[in-house]
């Protein structure tokens, strides 16, 4: 079956600080992957995606992610984090089915402190 | 970039009523929309696909006849939740995919927060 885990429920992490959000998945076939972000009582926001090439993608405000085919994962990284990044960040993969759907990670809380 | 919005973005109503919310694609045609159901703890739900011009498939343990969805147009998807009861609330976010490409990121709407008394 396919999914998307998320290992960490809260992540701390100092203003200033490199930081990183774990992601790794399980599908059949290539993963297509994605990263959101989400601000308290707001819709989710496109971070990042992998598709194809590069295992290193970036994005926006800042964030990449890396691919790792082997380890099947695909986390979150910022070099140096801001108090403005404190949200939840949700990885999803799509299904590998016809049908364009996500399947999500339940979401880590990031809180950057001052 | 690509803009969804949601309307409402806050609903109260009592117990048994029927509330709709409009889910829009403001600069962009959106062949599929998706509807999210997002509880205290954060996590997601799938609720449905809504394609334009057919009928929606619903994700398993989701009631068609509760959670009615119409996606009439190409800009245009809504969610009736029908017969509200106190344990529909939640935050309901819809998102669409720009069509063409099957592994485009999906855009979303700021959500919908429905408390029923």
């Amino acid at each position: 079956a396919q999914s998307v885990a998320q290992p960490e429920d809260q992540v701390n992490v100092a203003e200033g600080n490199p930081l990183t959000v774990k992601c790794t998945y399980s599908v059949s076939g290539n993963p297509y992957l994605f990263w959101y972000v989400q601000y308290p009582n707001r819709g989710l926001q496109f971070l990042l995606k992998y598709i194809t090439g590069d295992n290193l993608v970036k994005g926006s405000y800042g964030f990449e992610a890396e691919f790792n085919k082997s380890q099947t994962s695909f986390h979150l990284k910022k070099p140096s984090a801001l108090v403005s990044d404190s949200a939840l960040y949700f990885c999803a993969v799509r299904d590998t089915g016809n049908n364009r759907k996500l399947i999500w990670g339940l979401g880590t809380s990031l809180a950057v402190n001052p | 970039g690509a803009v969804v919005s949601q309307h409402p973005s806050r609903v109260i109503c009592k117990s048994g009523t029927s509330v709709k919310i409009e889910c829009r694609s403001l600069d962009f045609q959106a062949t599929t929309m998706f509807w999210y159901r997002q509880f205290p703890k954060k996590s997601l739900m799938l609720m449905a696909t809504s394609n334009e011009g057919s009928k929606a498939t619903y994700e398993q343990g989701v009631e068609k006849d509760k959670f009615l969805i119409n996606h009439a147009s190409l800009t245009l998807s809504t969610l009736t939740v029908t017969s509200a009861h106190p344990e529909d609330s939640s935050f309901y976010i819809c998102s669409a995919g720009l069509a063409g490409g099957p592994y485009n990121e999906q855009f979303f709407g700021p959500g919908t927060r429905l408390t029923v008394l």
